[in-house]
């Protein structure tokens, strides 16, 4: 089953601008993790933040995450038409011990203009 | 350090056959996941071995099965082809732990006829 839903489900802007992407879940977790992909191809992880991490900034990239509403958004500043991609969340189903199951939402289609 | 390889990248069958898919996960990694994703389901959890166990599985049929060696690597087999196992599968590699990053492969494009 899907636990994040990702909104908008396609995004276009122009170069140099910023996008944000927003992902609901449904239950408890530890982390919450961003994926990109292009077309066809693999996942890339593009960044983690945990449970008790309100704000989580790498290079371009910016991730929120607010438990108490079960959603996180990702911001790419100064986009770039490489960005181009689907960008996924992530999260792992909370509680203690093994397992790496991550379970994704839908994704959000993003598409940068030049 | 070599990527998660996944081979092969395409490949084509028709109903009924049977297919393996194999995974060579990150070196020092213990775990592979697989998933699988399609236009419209996304992407869907199908099952993660750890030391050669599997520790999880998702809603699949039997149909669907793995098994990892003590080197890690790791195949998964899909009997009786159904038209919808169409699909990207991708397997991932981490240490184990849940919630962690995980290093994707680039996937196998199954197509069935």
């Amino acid at each position: 089953s899907q636990q994040g839903e990702e909104d908008p489900q396609a995004l276009s802007i122009q170069e140099g601008e910023n996008a944000t992407m927003n992902c609901s879940y449904k239950t408890s977790i530890n982390n919450l993790q961003w994926y990109r992909q292009n077309s066809g191809r693999g996942l890339v992880h593009l960044i983690l933040i945990r449970s008790n991490e309100r704000e989580k900034h790498s290079g371009r990239l910016r991730v929120t995450l607010d438990t108490s509403k079960k959603s996180s958004s990702l911001l790419i500043t100064a986009s770039r038409a490489a960005d181009t991609a689907s960008y996924f969340c992530a999260t792992d189903e909370g509680g203690r011990g093994g397992s790496e199951k991550l379970v994704f939402g839908k994704g959000t289609k993003l598409t940068v203009n030049p | 350090k070599a990527g998660v390889t996944q081979t092969p990248r395409y490949l084509i069958k028709t109903r009924g056959q049977q297919v393996t898919l194999s995974c060579s996960p990150i070196s020092g990694h213990r775990s592979v996941s697989w998933y699988q994703q399609t236009p419209g389901q996304g992407l869907q959890f199908l099952f993660e071995y750890f030391s050669e166990t599997q520790r999880n599985k998702g809603n699949f049929p039997g149909r669907f099965s793995g098994r990892q060696f003590s080197n890690s690597r790791s195949e998964m087999n899909v009997s009786t082809l159904e038209l919808g196992d169409s699909a990207l599968y991708l397997c991932a590699s981490g240490h184990g732990n849940r919630g962690e990053k995980l290093i994707f492969g680039s996937g196998t494009q199954l197509s069935v006829l």
